[in-house]
């Protein structure tokens, strides 16, 4: 199975601030990756799919990139809502897999 | 508006089953894959098995291949998920989802359930 792996773990941050969360295939996924939000006692959201593009009401400030097996996931100016983790995922091969998530905090 | 209401989960002794079900809403349920994915406290998602939006085609976890098996009835809108021999590893809360796009290999998710949680203890 394809194993993703993110990092960092934790990102401690101010909101304003830059993130960028990265995730790491053991093989190539082409571009079948897509990145969910999910705060706490919620359900996860879809972000980004097929690693570059913005899901449905997504704001523009989440951009997705990389390809194969390297792909990051960007928040250009963190909002306090945007303080949650966050999961990559390949569609390429079965089994789908999960990366193991990044908690972006406040600093 | 998309609705999936997961029901079904609860206590259940190891070695015991459980069928979970997912009563979807607001699209047109026969055109879309689904999933199932899970969580244990406070781990990180871990997908469990998919279904093609006909019924016909079915994928599993290695960790639940054997035990666990799929299904949907497209004339109830109804997605379910019979578990059988289940042990300690399989407490989590079990989410449905529901693909992306229609066609084929489009499971990225783009709408998920609330959740039922499963519970495996004596």
């Amino acid at each position: 199975e394809i194993v993703l792996t993110q990092s960092p773990a934790t990102l401690s941050l101010s909101p304003g601030e830059r993130a960028t969360l990265s995730c790491r295939a053991s093989e190539s996924v082409r571009s079948y990756l897509a990145w969910y939000q999910q705060k706490p006692g919620q359900s996860p959201r879809l972000l980004i799919y097929d690693a570059s593009n913005r899901a449905t009401g997504i704001p523009a400030r989440f951009s997705g990139g990389g390809s194969g097996t390297d792909f990051t996931l960007t928040i250009s100016s963190l909002e306090p809502e945007d303080f949650a983790v966050y999961y990559c995922q390949q569609r390429s091969n079965w089994p789908l897999t999960f990366g193991g998530g990044t908690k972006v905090e406040i600093k | 508006e998309v609705q999936l209401l997961e029901s079904g989960g609860g206590l259940v002794q190891p070695g015991g089953s459980l069928r979970l079900s997912c009563a979807a809403s607001g699209f047109t349920f026969s055109s879309f894959a689904m999933s199932w994915v899970r969580q244990a406290p406070g781990k990180g998602l871990e997908w469990v098995s998919g279904i093609s939006s006909s019924g016909g085609t079915t994928y599993y976890a290695d960790s639940v291949k054997g035990r666990f098996t799929i299904s949907r009835d497209n004339s109830k809108n109804t997605l379910y998920l019979q578990m059988n021999l289940v042990g300690a590893e399989d407490t989590a809360i079990y989410n449905c989802a529901k693909v992306r796009a229609q066609g084929l290999g489009t499971y990225h998710f783009d709408s998920w359930g609330q959740g039922t949680l499963v519970t495996v203890s004596s």
